[in-house]
């Protein structure tokens, strides 16, 4: 058990660019979540996907927000045209959920740190 | 909709001090709880959680349970070590099994043990 590996550990870039995290989950693990954490704050939730498929995003996904999964193993996370309120730690977490069996826990990455100038 | 609070920090305490971190929660249905823990510089560990009613769970001597006539599943330690030093969040999803069972925070509580 590796564990769930984000990348990059910490971003900062001007505002207006695009920028991409990868999150590389649990080998196992069926289930992988994204979510947001402001200074001082709880996380937060973004979207989740079963294997590729993305099956529920949060109101705080923004147009300018997209997730993917492309193979079910790995997931990217882009922001374009990034703005000064990105500004925060984006958590992957990653979980296995199998028919008949309910909560199996969320294992969370180190996350990446965003900064926008 | 789902909502978790905690008591209010920082929380500040000496060496070998008993902890209690209060948590309420609001949800429909019946929920499952956790209690993670987040050191400086890390991402989020599950301490303990607790799937049903009067369940307790427990980890390290930390220690919580699910009480659901009072909405509360209260984090405590007998004795806490410099090393506890950390932020904690409640937690909550549902059991749904088709749903997401995505997380509910609570706005966290900062820990400092002082030797």
């Amino acid at each position: 058990d590796t564990g769930v590996s984000q990348d990059p550990r910490h971003k900062i870039t001007k505002r207006g660019q695009n920028v991409t995290f990868r999150c590389d989950p649990i080998s196992e693990h069926n289930r992988l979540y994204w979510y947001r954490q402001t200074l001082g704050q709880g996380p937060e939730f973004l979207t989740y996907f079963q294997n590729e498929a993305q099956l529920e995003k949060s109101r705080l996904l923004s147009d300018r927000f997209s997730a993917e999964r492309p193979k079910g193993s790995f997931s990217t996370l882009e922001i374009q045209r990034t703005e000064q309120g990105d500004s925060a730690m984006y958590l992957c977490a990653s979980s296995l959920v199998r028919l008949g069996t309910v909560n199996q826990p969320q294992h969370f990455g180190d996350g990446t740190r965003l900064s926008i100038l | 909709g789902n909502s978790v609070t905690q008591m209010e920090g920082p929380v500040t305490l000496s060496e070998e001090a008993f902890l209690t971190i209060n948590c309420t929660y609001t949800a429909t249905g019946y929920p499952s709880l956790f209690w993670y823990v987040q050191y400086p510089g890390e991402g989020l560990q599950l301490l303990l959680k607790a799937t049903k009613a009067d369940d307790k769970g427990s980890n390290k001597g930390f220690e919580a349970t699910y009480r659901k006539e009072t909405t509360s599943f209260h984090l405590e330690k007998g004795s806490v070590q410099v090393s506890d030093s950390a932020v904690y969040f409640c937690a909550l999803s549902d059991l749904r099994i088709q749903g997401a069972q995505k997380l509910v925070f609570g706005q966290g509580t900062r820990l400092t043990i002082n030797p």
